[in-house]
This record gives structure tokens, C-alpha cells and sequence, in this order.
């Protein structure tokens, strides 16, 4: 069973705009909420972090929020450079044990 | 920035064979994990290691898959008889409390042809 769903499954944007990318989950109680980003053949690198009481957290262009009631996570990225080409993933932690979803994966075009 | 280090980056096997992936985490971390990724598919957790001995693993960690803290900074993965299946990104990484901090390596590639 997947505790973690992420959508859109892909997304392609021009350069210099915003974007945003969503996660729900299951698993609950749950001690943080992460958002890494991984580009191809590489190990995911950390974005943001975030314990359930926390509502939202920023890293530069990147901004998470996160609604516990509903269980919903987003991460936004503001003025999208090419760089920013990579898989996005929503992982959810319980004690050591990080549950990852499936990844959006961002395009960004020139 | 401290790296989690992992080598090789590319391994090819033949089926059957042992394979060791090797791993030197975060100096300073206690807890040590195993991931793959196989190719389009999603990251899953194989096991957590601390204090010497695995805290946990999942199902797929069965009898073949073994792991080991052989000296106090290298973590590896053996791998004792491969399978076509097994080919797959590995990650390594470490943290220095038990749900916080996760640092990833960038991965070997195992292919089993």
C-alpha cells in the first residue's frame, strides 16, 4: 500500500515561472515531513523538513506547506531556473524510517 | 558539506555471484540505512543499522542481503547471490538522530546481466 501519493505524475514549464506540486499521504502519526529533489542518477538531496506542527517551510525558491488536518503537502518554486529539471519527492518519516512517494518530475524549458 | 561517500558508483555482476556495496557515512552519524531504486520506480527503504545491529528492514531484505559496520567508518551491503531483479540503484546514508538529518550518497548502480 502507498502511504505516499504525489501528483502531477510530470510537469513541464518555461523558465522563470512558478510551479506547484502536490503530496497526500497515510501515514500518521508521523514524525517529519520531507521534501527532496533528485536528479537522475543521483541520491536525493534535502529541500525542506518539516515536524506536523509546522506549516510551512522555505529553502530559496522553494517553499512547503503542510495541512496535517487533511494530510496534504505542497512544495512551490518560484522563478524555475533550467536547474531546477529534477524529480521532486514527497517523503514522509516515522522514527527512522522514510516512506517515499513516487516523485514528480519537473521540466524546466528555456 | 560532509558526504556520505559510496562506491562503487557502477557495478555489473554476473547472476549468482556476491556482490559488496560499499558506504563511508557522515563521521559523526549513528545511524546507518540501505535504499534502492530500481529504474522508474520509486525509493524503498531496505534496513536501518545502529548501534551494531539492524533496527529494522523490510521485506525485501531477505536471507540473501546482509550488512555490516566491518571498522568504524565504512557500512556495507553484500549481496550474496544476485538475481536479475536485484539490479537497481542502492543509496546509502546515515543521520545523526534517528528521524532527522538524513544525508544521501549519490548511489551504485548495480546491474545483474
Amino acid at each position: 500500500k502507498n502511504q505516499v501519493e504525489q501528483s502531477p505524475q510530470s510537469l513541464i514549464i518555461l523558465e522563470g515561472k512558478n510551479c506547484t506540486l502536490q503530496c497526500n499521504y497515510t501515514v500518521s502519526p508521523f514524525s517529519n515531513l520531507r521534501w527532496y529533489k533528485q536528479d537522475t542518477g543521483r541520491g536525493p538531496v534535502s529541500l525542506t523538513i518539516m515536524t506536523f506542527s509546522e506549516n510551512t517551510k522555505s529553502n530559496g525558491r522553494y517553499t512547503a506547506t503542510l495541512d496535517a488536518d487533511t494530510k496534504q503537502s505542497s512544495l512551490h518554486i518560484t522563478a524555475s531556473q533550467l536547474s531546477d529539471s529534477a524529480s521532486y519527492i514527497c517523503v514522509v518519516s516515522l522514527d527512522y524510517k522514510l516512506s517515499f512517494g513516487a516523485g514528480t518530475t519537473v521540466t524546466v524549458r528555456a | 558539506e560532509p558526504e556520505v561517500t559510496q562506491t562503487p558508483s557502477h557495478q555489473v555482476t554476473q547472476m549468482g555471484q556476491e556482490v559488496i556495496l560499499r558506504c563511508v557515512p557522515i563521521s559523526n552519524h549513528l545511524y546507518f540505512y540501505w535504499y534502492r531504486q530500481i529504474l522508474g520506480q520509486k525509493v524503498e527503504f531496505l534496513v536501518s543499522f545502529y548501534n551494531n545491529e539492524i533496527s529494522e528492514k523490510s521485506e525485501i531484505f531477505d536471507d540473501q542481503f546482509s550488512v555490516e559496520r566491518p571498522d568504524g567508518s565504512n557500512f556495507t551491503l553484500k549481496i550474496r547471490s544476485t538475481k536479475l531483479e536485484d539490479s537497481a540503484m542502492y543509496f546509502c546514508a546515515s543521520s545523526s538522530s534517528d528521524n532527522y538529518g538524513y544525508t544521501f550518497g549519490s548511489g551504485t548502480r548495480l546491474t545483474v546481466v
